[in-house]
């Protein structure tokens, strides 16, 4: 167990919906990262917090969003949903951004569109 | 750009040898992480392994170690005595230096299967 939470496990929704995925990072953890792990795609990043603010934007698409709240979890919202949303949405979590500290990840959200 | 690449898409081992997993990678940068992250079924991403290229000794973890060669960017992880808990998804991981680039850039893994 890393100590990031991610909820729901698992999401079932149709094409056009929205979504909010939560995570809830290690206890004192500042940073969160939000990922995305598709068959077609891989492993991609697609944005950063630290301490509230977005700290860095990957592949991210416009129809996505995220924020981190005050007692720093975080939710990643998706909206106008497409087939190709499909996957499993990790949040990982370090102490700060600096390089010596570890991201450690969720269990994930698995995510499908149908 | 960085980029991060795993030409084994498949390997397997027998019970108790040894495997190594290979990972090339491409960066114009001098100072940078490099990671190994394992991914049983269960889907959770696990740390197994970091290397920092500042340095010039290879990690170890146990039965894990690294073959990091900084001037040819390759970067192969060695599992010893290969256990059947091992079997997963491998994936080699870049993370730059810098500030303001923290993000993991993922190979597109390799996965692992123990024989019996």
């Amino acid at each position: 167990d890393s100590g990031v939470t991610q909820t729901p496990k698992h999401l079932i929704t149709a094409t056009g919906q929205r979504v909010t995925l939560r995570c809830s990072p290690r206890s004192g953890d500042l940073s969160v990262y939000w990922y995305q792990q598709s068959l077609d795609q891989g492993l991609q990043f697609l944005i950063q917090y630290y301490n509230g603010e977005e700290r860095a934007k990957g592949n991210i698409l416009e129809r996505f969003s995220a924020q981190q709240f005050p007692d720093l979890h975080s939710e990643l919202n998706l909206s106008s949903l497409e087939l190709g949303d499909s996957a499993l949405y990790f949040c990982a979590s370090s102490a700060t951004p600096r390089p010596t500290d570890t991201q450690y990840f969720g269990p994930g959200t698995r995510l499908t569109v149908l | 750009a960085q980029t991060v690449t795993q030409s084994q898409p498949e390997m397997s081992v027998q019970e108790a040898e040894t495997v190594t997993l290979s990972c090339t990678y491409d960066t114009s940068e001098s100072d940078y992480y490099l990671f190994w992250y394992k991914q049983p079924p269960s889907r959770q991403m696990i740390l197994v392994i970091r290397q920092e290229a500042y340095k010039q000794q290879n990690a170890t973890e146990n039965r894990f170690s690294v073959n990091f060669q900084k001037a040819a960017k390759s970067f192969s992880l060695k599992i010893s005595d290969s256990q059947l808990g091992d079997a997963a998804m491998y994936f080699c991981a870049y993370r730059s230096w810098g500030f303001g680039n923290e993000k993991l850039t993922f190979g597109t893994g390799t996965r692992l299967t123990i024989i019996p």
